[in-house]
């Protein structure tokens, strides 16, 4: 089965810096790769996603880059704000199943 | 649109009762439904996958004789905690595919929060 990969486990920076989080995954047959926040007790909500004949998709503060050959995506959020910290997680998805990364703490300090 | 509601928000129970979980798609025919287990500071761990109609598939490691699935309808999905033990204490989220995005989406509900003393 699928396999993700996700670092850093914990992220902290500047208000107005950029975040980056990585995430790899194993199988080459995954074609849908999105993005969520997660606030303690809440159900995830997506903040962006990435399809696999796509290599780059931006959406105001926040970008997702996919690399189908390295078989690796990564989120970029631009000019942080302490609203953004959050538990992110990636995900990879074929066949109608998704396969969570084991999550990144991102504080974002004022 | 694609709007999934779970219930209970919360539950606290006793070591050695069942508990069930249902979810319900309020706007859309759920044929398939996903739950998902996570442990503080984890994951979300599939557990199994429902099918309306049909007999749960369930991940490896997960009893299936404990966490019973039922997908009767369309729009409701239960999970059953059978014989809760404190281990079992954990936040259970269901989700589905949203219909018309051919893979390229899922919706949650908002989570249950299982407390067994």
């Amino acid at each position: 089965g699928e396999n993700v990969e996700q670092h850093p486990s914990t992220l902290s920076v500047q208000e107005g810096d950029s975040a980056v989080i990585k995430c790899t995954y194993s199988d080459s047959a995954s074609n849908y790769f999105p993005w969520y926040k997660q606030e303690l007790g809440k159900r995830p909500q997506l903040i962006i996603d990435i399809r696999s004949n796509v290599g780059e998709k931006k959406d105001q503060r926040i970008a997702v880059t996919l690399n189908k050959t390295a078989k690796h995506f990564s989120l970029h959020i631009t000019e942080t704000q302490p609203e953004d910290s959050a538990v992110y997680f990636c995900a990879a998805s074929g066949s109608y199943q998704l396969t969570f990364g084991k999550g990144t703490k991102l504080s974002v300090i004022p | 649109g694609a709007v999934v509601s779970q219930h209970p928000s919360w539950v606290i129970c006793k070591s050695g009762t069942s508990v069930k979980i249902e979810c319900r798609s309020l706007d859309f025919q759920a044929t398939t439904m996903f739950w998902y287990r996570q442990f503080p500071k984890q994951s979300l761990m599939l557990m199994a996958t429902s099918n309306e109609g049909s007999k749960a598939t369930y991940e490896q490691g997960v009893e299936k004789d404990k966490f019973l699935i039922n997908h009767a309808s369309l729009t409701l999905s239960t999970l059953t905690v059978t014989s809760a033990h404190p281990e079992d204490s954990s936040f259970y989220i269901c989700s589905a595919p949203i219909p018309g995005t051919g893979g390229y989406g899922y919706t949650f509900g908002s989570g249950t929060r299982l407390t067994v003393v």
